[in-house]
């Protein structure tokens, strides 16, 4: 069964450093997405995006963070300045037609567990 | 605001025994929910969903029941197994054209006693 790949599966960093968060999508997938979850806590949206651009984002989905699509297969997140409660596990999801034409199911990856220290 | 929440935390069930997941929600204009499992180290897989204009969906060994009248909704596992052992999540779809986020619960942690 095709999957969602992320990559790496853990991340330490020092505060104030950048990360990039990469994940591939399943291949004939249109919308992708990315949420976390801290420890403890609720699978949180950060951000959807579609035909090379943000379609919704929330909140916690500041300057700090941006999305890019650089080729036909990755998908990144990138944090410019990490904070220390910026540690979470970050899950980047797909699905082929969004929520707008059917409730298409989202399908995960594995997540990256970011530590900020 | 609104939000999608779960009773209990922690669950534990013998193996073989039937099992039922409680979510609670309070936009009454939700339509669309649905039930994710997570195993450790895992993102959240897909179990089974439903719309509001049903009460009740079965899948394989799931059933998903909804009462819109209190803003309830369960996850039914019958004759459960230890694969079954995970978190599980309640989420709640988009509510409206354009908006593409999924609202989860906190979780409820199911064990599987053999």
């Amino acid at each position: 069964e095709p999957e969602v790949t992320q990559t790496p599966s853990h991340q330490v960093t020092q505060m104030g450093q950048e990360v990039i968060l990469r994940c591939v999508p399943i291949s004939n997938h249109l919308y992708f997405y990315w949420y976390r979850q801290i420890l403890g806590q609720k699978v949180e949206f950060l951000v959807s995006f579609y035909n090379n651009e943000i379609s919704e984002k929330s909140e916690i989905f500041d300057d700090q963070f941006s999305v890019e699509r650089p080729d036909g297969s990755n998908f990144t997140l990138k944090i410019r300045s990490t904070k220390l409660e910026d540690s979470a596990m970050y899950f980047c999801a797909s699905s082929e037609q969004g929520w707008t034409i059917t409730n298409e199911k989202l399908f995960f990856g594995s997540g990256t567990q970011l530590s900020v220290l | 605001g609104e939000s999608v929440g779960l009773h209990l935390p922690t669950l534990s069930v013998q193996e073989g025994d039937n099992s039922i997941i409680n979510c609670a929600y309070s936009n009454s204009a939700s339509d669309y929910f649905i039930w994710y499992k997570q195993e450790s180290g895992k993102g959240p897989q897909f179990i089974i969903d439903i719309r509001s204009n049903m009460d009740k969906r079965q899948g394989q060994r799931v059933t998903v029941l909804l009462n819109k009248t209190v803003k309830h909704l369960s996850l039914q596992i019958a004759a459960t197994q230890p694969g079954d052992s995970a978190v599980y999540f309640c989420a709640e779809g988009p509510t409206f054209f354009g908006n593409e986020k999924l609202t989860f619960g906190t979780g409820t942690r199911l064990t599987i006693i053999p």
